[in-house]
């Protein structure tokens, strides 16, 4: 069974900037969610995709936007980056079963600087 | 507002002791509820869920569920200096809500 997997681990970024981060999903999930983690914070949901359509989004400008394809992987791109735009960006997988969509398997995450 | 809610410690316990981690949830219609232990750096890895009012137990944790009260805490036995992480309680509010509502977390620090 393959698990989530995440690219790049690590990048540095200036101000102004724009990113995509990629995600592989675990075998057999059909949907992923993307948190960002600052230091000593909780994960933050970024939004969440199901069959290639975001089906939940948090409290995030639309410069943090997202696509799915059909063999489930994702990425997640920010445009105008700012510098509070620091953190590790987490992907999760998970199979669309009801309340068991909370069991998230989580990949290393990318860890992005903002200079 | 949909809040859960932990102390964020550091709670620091004797190797070999009882670590007990709790969290309180404001959303009563709470379906589903979920413990996730992180290590510095790494990301998080589910250790328990639990639905259903009452205890469950796997190996070393066991998971303890009050709705009435609305609270759900993590119970880690006999603990080791490997167990010395963040952890995180996650709950899913259900229905059409895909987004599951995380508390900040509480640093574990077990002492050998």
């Amino acid at each position: 069974e393959t698990g989530v997997t995440q690219s790049p681990t690590h990048l540095i970024k200036t101000r102004g900037q724009q990113v995509t981060l990629r995600c592989s999903s675990q075998s057999g999930h059909n949907t992923v969610s993307w948190y960002q983690q600052a230091l000593g914070q909780g994960p933050q949901f970024i939004f969440q995709y199901y069959r290639e359509e975001e089906n939940g989004r948090g409290n995030f400008p639309p410069r943090f936007s997202g696509l799915q394809f059909p063999n489930y992987s994702s990425e997640l791109n920010v445009n105008a980056l700012e510098l509070d735009d620091s953190a590790l960006y987490l992907c999760a997988s998970s199979a669309r079963q009801g309340a068991r969509t909370g069991e998230l398997f989580f990949g290393e995450g990318s860890r992005l600087t903002v200079l | 507002q949909k809040e859960v809610e932990q102390n964020s410690g550091p709670l620091s316990v004797p190797e070999g002791a009882i670590a007990s981690l709790n969290c309180t949830y404001s959303d009563r219609g709470s379906q589903s509820f979920f413990w996730y232990r992180q290590y510095s750096g790494k990301s998080p890895e589910l250790i328990m869920f639990i639905y259903s009012n009452g205890d469950k137990e796997d190996g070393r944790f066991t998971a303890q569920l009050n709705k009435a009260s609305q609270y759900v805490s993590l119970l880690i036995r006999d603990s080791q200096p490997s167990d010395s992480a963040t952890y995180l309680c996650a709950v899913f509010p259900g229905g059409n809500n895909r987004k599951l509502i995380w508390g900040l977390g509480t640093s574990l620090a077990v002492n050998p």
